[in-house]
Formats: C-alpha cells, structure tokens, sequence
C-alpha cells in the first residue's frame, strides 16, 4: 500500500512539445503530492505539489493533475524546453512528517 | 544562504566496514531527514529527526542509525556494509515536520555518494 507507480520509465520530447508523467498510489492516507526534478549530480527539488482538496494546480508551465478517485496524478510540462532535461519523481506524504514514498523516476530528453 | 550540506561528497568503503555521514541543514530548519537513492530509483525515506528526537524510521535494518545534535545538524552510520548499501545517501531538512505539508518546504542536499566494494 506504499508503494508509488510511475510511467514511463523514459521520454522523449521535442523543444516546444508537452511533456506527460503519470503516478499512481494505493494509501488514501496520503494527503500530500510533491514532483520533485532532479539533475545529474545534484539532490532532488521541490518542482510542484498538491492537495487532494484540488484537481489541478499550475505554476508557469507546469500542471499537476490530480484524480483523488482514480488515486492518480499527472505533471504536465507546456513548451517543454531542453533546460528542462532531468529525471522527474512523483512522491505521496502524509499530513505530517517527511516520510516520503517516492516514485521509481522518470527520465525526460527534451531535443533542441 | 547556503542550502543543506552533506559530507563527504564522495567515499568508497569495503565490505563489513563502518561509515558515518554529516548534514547540516539549513539555518534555522529543526527537522532533519535521510534518504537513500540507490542509482536508477526513487529516493527510499531512512529516518527523520526532530529536535533531536527520532520522529519516523523506515524499513532499513538495525546496521543503521542516526542522530540529530543541539545544532540540528545530523549524522547517518551505517554498520557491517554491504554491497547492496551502494548509493546516494540524501540528506532533506524543513522548519518542522509539518512545516513540509504546509509549505512544502522540504530541501535536499547534493549527497554522498557511497560505494561499498
């Protein structure tokens, strides 16, 4: 039940192009979902996060979608761009504490 | 300011020995988590302190165990390596453990890199 689904494992997107990532959790006791970015030799950072009160928050080009019923969420990447090239980490957490469950990462290749 | 720091950066180790690794979170942060990042995976939550006091730990064996000091920084060890300890050992502090929820401040260091030969 702790475990944390994402897909796909890798993703290839041209410069301008949408870039999607899909998670998929088991505990309805999470109540917290970050997207964490991170690049070649650095620690993960914080990118966007929802509640479960809301199904979708945008921040600049970035969406989280969020489908409580489904127990499902998804981050968006508009006019992708190859700065954005790095691995992508869904998460889920409860309402207290930083015991993160993280998902397995997803690899992004935006080509200029 | 300077974000969380984490040494060594880098250390190799052999089988059956013992390593300790240092974070310093960021100013005025109280809580302190561990993290291990095997290469190719998702970060897997180790322990989270508070005010010195171990506030979570996850499904690691007893060979681990760490402690916050006075300052709020923090220490990991890890007894009688293994090869499959082999990873990234992160290092994440917030204001409080709620704080992470209510903000989402939850930041990470850069790691130490561990290779267990």
């Amino acid at each position: 039940q702790q475990q944390v689904k994402q897909s796909p494992q890798s993703l290839i997107v041209q410069k301008g192009g949408i870039s999607i990532i899909n998670c998929a959790y088991e505990n309805t006791a999470f109540d917290y979902f970050p997207w964490y970015q991170q690049f070649p030799g650095k620690g993960p950072a914080l990118l966007i996060a929802i509640r479960p009160d809301v199904s979708e928050k945008k921040e600049g080009r970035f969406t989280i979608s969020f489908n409580k019923s489904a127990k499902q969420f998804s981050l968006h990447i508009m006019d992708s761009q190859p700065g954005d090239s790095a691995t992508y980490f869904c998460a889920a957490g409860r309402n207290y504490g930083q015991n993160f469950v993280f998902g397995p990462g997803t690899r992004l290749s935006v080509l200029p | 300011d300077a974000g969380v720091t984490q040494s060594p950066t880098h250390l190799i180790k052999t089988r059956g020995q013992q390593v300790t690794l240092r974070c310093s979170p960021i100013s005025g942060h109280k809580s302190v988590s561990w993290y291990q990042q095997v290469l190719g995976q998702g970060p897997q939550f180790i322990f989270q302190y508070y005010e010195k006091e171990e506030r979570g730990r996850g499904n690691f064996p007893d060979r681990f165990s760490a402690r916050q000091f006075p300052n709020y920084s923090s220490e990991l060890n890890v007894n009688a390596l293994l090869l499959g300890d082999s990873a990234l050992y992160l290092c994440a502090s917030s204001l409080a453990p709620g704080a992470v929820v209510n903000t989402g401040e939850l930041f990470f260091g850069e790691g130490s890199r561990l290779t267990v030969l």
